[in-house]
């Protein structure tokens, strides 16, 4: 079965500094991989994904991510952050052989909070 | 394009009541599915929806039903609630068959359940 690990609870990073939100999946085929984020009484938005090709992906609001199959990783990143950064992050999997089927795992989440 | 349309936001119900949520998917995309959101277990998956099929479902008892409908609108009904049912619920739409299409979600609906 496929699964995702998120090993942070809490990331608090300072206004501007450089940022990573950590995730490490495992699925049996190759994998699809998203990053959401959910704002206080919001659904999740769609932040970027990884399907095939170059290994790093570039996504909505300034934000990357680095694919790296050895690993199992898809680390989620940001250069600079900013204060309305500050949110709860979820990494997600699509396992390939779930073929016409939608359903996503999610990892716990990580809550990120960038300080002024 | 509007996005993901659920309704009600908010409900309380009371312990072995019914509720029924619903879900609009955005306009031209035809799968749809369901997520629990809890503080301790977080987001899990509850089924989905495609040309009115269910075609995958997820590991919630069976007090927990759903449908689509033909213009891809959905419901969610949950039967005999228990204190546990409370929640966010949110509905996610997609466009296709496309293993790789993004998950757009709605801002779901919070259930409380006393």
């Amino acid at each position: 079965a496929q699964s995702v690990a998120q090993p942070e609870d809490q990331v608090n990073v300072a206004e501007g500094n450089p940022l990573t939100v950590k995730c490490t999946y495992s699925v049996s085929g190759n994998p699809y991989l998203f990053w959401y984020v959910q704002y206080p009484n919001r659904g999740l938005q769609f932040l970027l994904k990884y399907i095939t090709g170059d290994n790093l992906v570039k996504g909505s609001y300034g934000f990357e991510a680095e694919f790296n199959k050895s690993q199992t990783s898809f680390h989620l990143k940001k250069p600079s952050a900013l204060v309305s950064d500050s949110a709860l992050y979820f990494c997600a999997v699509r396992d390939m052989r779930g073929a016409g089927s939608y359903q996503l795992t999610f990892g716990k989440g990580t809550k990120l909070s960038v300080i002024p | 394009k509007a996005g993901v349309t659920q309704t009600p936001r908010y409900l309380i119900k009371t312990r072995g009541q019914q509720v029924t949520l619903s879900c609009s998917p955005i306009s031209g995309h035809r799968s749809v599915s369901w997520y629990q959101q809890t503080p301790g277990q977080g987001l899990q998956f509850l089924f989905e929806y495609f040309s009115e099929t269910q075609r995958n479902k997820g590991n919630f008892p069976g007090r927990f039903s759903g449908r689509q409908f033909s213009n891809s609108r959905s419901e969610m009904n949950v039967s005999t609630l228990e204190l546990g049912d409370s929640a966010l619920y949110l509905c996610a739409s997609s466009l296709g068959l496309a293993e790789h299409n993004e998950q757009f979600f709605g801002p779901g609906t919070r259930l409380t359940v006393l």
